[in-house]
């Protein structure tokens, strides 16, 4: 089935540690999103790319990092700079097209303990 | 910077009735879109919105856009329990540009 899979769902995360989520879409869709979400809030952009090897800062990038080497793969790492982490975090993805729909994925918890 | 401004932020209603979702941007925008959360869930797509005077209707919803009053609505008729969420607009300035949402309206359809 086509679609965008996020990995893992869950994750819990140690003060200091650097943690990565996994954003894979079998879409052929150019562009590629993360977004934050912290409870009762709305969406917030972190990163996106629009084509493979460029990506650009949104709007609470700091603490963030992210790659992006293949078409289908747009890793979020949230780094120890993040000081604090914990919230929602959902991947999207869309074509480039006039009329284009975003398509998110099913979403990573990340706690810190 | 694109603003988005969702009101009411929180809507309580009773089944069978009509209410309207308001969502206002700040700045030229090429599309608007609206979405759907279920507690705990991803954001499901409702509605992409194009150009001045477009309207989408899906079942007892319907979205409009106004691009002169920057403004888009969400409709619900004869309201039912199933349409209780969380719904969100964003706009997006244009090409591959992420999406600036607005803060969300908590809907409750009580029977």
């Amino acid at each position: 089935d086509g679609g965008i899979t996020q990995s893992p769902k869950y994750l819990f995360r140690k003060e200091g540690q650097n943690v990565t989520l996994s954003c894979e879409q079998n879409l052929n869709h150019d562009a590629m999103y993360w977004y934050r979400q912290d409870p009762g809030q709305g969406l917030r952009l972190i990163y996106y790319s629009q084509i493979v090897n460029d990506f650009q800062k949104g709007d609470i990038a700091e603490g963030y990092s992210v790659s992006r080497e293949k078409k289908e793969s747009f890793p979020l790492t949230v780094t120890s700079a993040q000081k604090n982490p914990t919230a929602f975090y959902l991947c999207a993805s869309s074509t480039q097209g006039a009329g284009n729909t975003i398509y998110f994925g099913e979403g990573s918890w990340l706690t810190v303990v | 910077e694109l603003k988005v401004e969702q009101n009411p932020l929180f809507l309580s209603m009773q089944e069978g009735k009509n209410y309207t979702i308001y969502c206002n941007y700040s700045t030229t925008s090429d599309r608007l879109y609206w979405y759907r959360q279920d507690p705990g869930k991803s954001l499901e797509s409702l509605f992409v919105l194009l150009s001045n005077g477009a309207v989408k209707q899906e079942g007892r919803l319907m979205a409009s856009l106004d691009t002169k009053a920057r403004l888009s609505t969400l409709h619900i008729t004869a309201a039912v329990h199933d349409l209780s969420a969380t719904y969100f607009c964003a706009s997006q300035a244009g090409g591959a540009d992420g999406l600036t949402f607005g803060k969300g309206t908590h809907l409750i359809i009580q029977p």
